[in-house]
């Protein structure tokens, strides 16, 4: 019940194009649904969060979807870069637990 | 502000050796978690500390592995005798609710 399924493990888009990547969870006490972006050689980072009483959260070009009944949550990177090619974690959390990752998806975005 | 602060950055020793990963977390955090970073098997939590008391540690491989967090801002996992099969990175992070901010990691190489 503690896991965080994400898919796919691997995307490659062109520049310009839609990246989505997609998550479901089982523990519905989850209430802070994170992303991560891991370039090689760095610790990942916090790219962008939503909490469950909202279904959608955009800053700039990445978005998150959440949607409660499904239990399911996804990022969308619009205008992909090619900088934006690294690993995209997907994480959930229930306050004062633990963080439980998914296990993450490599982008590539060609030039 | 500084983010979390892991020492060495690489770590090479052989076979038998003790190692020892150092972290010092984020000011006014008061949580601390150790995760390993495989291809194989992506990033698994080793352990996790709140206010300076481990919390769960059903992560850590074996007892090998230590970790100790004699105070708020400065944390160590230990291997003694170190393994080739321990070789990865390892990552500390910390926060104070939510969300975690990471490290960027030791890379740890048992010859």
């Amino acid at each position: 019940q503690q896991q965080v399924k994400q898919s796919p493990q691997s995307l490659i888009v062109q520049k310009g194009g839609i990246s989505i990547i997609n998550c479901a969870y089982e523990n519905t006490a989850f209430d802070y649904f994170p992303w991560y972006q891991q370039f090689p050689g760095k610790g990942p980072a916090l790219l962008i969060a939503i909490r469950p009483d909202v279904s959608e959260k955009k800053e700039g070009r990445f978005t998150i979807s959440f949607n409660k009944s499904a239990k399911q949550f996804s990022l969308h990177i619009m205008d992909s870069q090619p900088g934006d090619s690294a690993t995209y974690f997907c994480a959930a959390n229930n306050y004062g637990q633990n963080f439980v990752f998914g296990p993450g998806t490599r982008l590539s975005v060609l030039p | 502000d500084a983010g979390v602060i892991q020492s060495p950055r690489h770590e090479v020793t052989e076979m038998g050796q003790e190692v020892t990963l150092r972290c010092k977390p984020i000011s006014g955090h008061n949580s601390l978690f150790w995760y390993r970073q495989t291809m194989m098997r992506g990033l698994e939590l080793l352990i996790y500390f709140n206010n300076n008391v481990p919390i769960d540690d059903s992560g850590m491989p074996e007892d090998r592995f230590s970790a100790k967090m004699p105070n708020a801002s400065f944390s160590t996992l230990k291997i003694q005798p170190s393994e080739p099969r321990d070789s990865a990175v390892y990552f500390c992070a910390s926060s104070k609710n939510q969300p975690q901010h990471f490290g960027d990691g030791t890379r740890l190489s048992i010859l």
